[in-house]
């Protein structure tokens, strides 16, 4: 069963600090790694996707992979009270012939102002 | 920004009956999902359709689901005899190419079974 892990937290940040998140996943084949925002009784919001290995940014946030330790994280610097939220880590293995996304459980962040 | 549209928001239905969620994908968009998340838990695949066929489906989506593109815009579930274990939120995705490229969800319908 291929899987996609969180700590489903609360994670806990005081506003203005830098909030960490992370998303471990048992499918070796995995290509791409998205992160989505979901409030609560909200659908999912895309923030970032990755397909590389490294860093890529995009405003406060920065998405991060590790293809060889099969880790993925979203780091939110400068953390608003707005970003509270569920974060959620969801893979793909389109090469896989497969085009659906493998969701975690997501990570509740709570930003306190 | 286009969006993926749901109707409706919240549909309340006895158990047994057929309910019809409808979608309407991002205009340029090829692949077609729907996914759902009972509450509570994570967000799950149904199924995915491409070039008016399905081209995935889990465990979940039975003979009781079928999906379908009845026009050039429209892409609905329709769920034949609901049961109260498919109460949950159900949301449309749409992507302009498989795999690599980002599924953006629409706002979802809350289904209830009574």
């Amino acid at each position: 069963q291929k899987e996609v892990e969180q700590n489903s937290g609360p994670l806990s940040v005081p506003e203005g600090a830098i909030a960490s998140l992370n998303c471990t996943y048992s499918d070796r084949g995995s290509q791409s790694f998205f992160w989505y925002r979901q409030y609560s009784g909200k659908s999912p919001e895309l923030i970032m996707f990755i397909y590389s290995n490294g860093d890529k940014e995009d405003g406060r946030f920065t998405a991060q992979l590790n293809k060889a330790s099969q880790y993925v994280s979203l780091l939110i610097r400068d953390s608003q009270p707005s970003d509270s939220a569920t974060y959620l880590c969801a893979v793909n293995n389109w090469r896989g012939a497969t085009n659906k996304l493998i969701f975690g459980t997501g990570t509740l962040l709570a930003v306190q102002p | 920004e286009p969006e993926v549209t749901q109707t409706p928001s919240h549909q309340v239905t006895q158990m047994g009956q057929e309910v019809i969620l409808r979608c309407v994908p991002i205009s340029n968009h090829l692949y077609f999902y729907w996914y759902r998340q009972i509450l509570g838990q994570k967000v799950e695949f149904l199924v995915s359709f491409y070039n008016n066929e399905i081209s995935e489906k889990s465990e979940i989506f039975d003979d009781q689901f079928s999906v379908e593109r009845p026009d050039g815009s429209n892409f609905t579930l329709k769920i034949r005899s609901t049961k109260l274990e498919d109460s949950a939120m159900y949301f449309c995705a749409s992507s302009s190419r498989q795999g690599e490229q980002p599924q953006h969800f629409g706002d979802g319908t809350r289904l209830s079974i009574l």
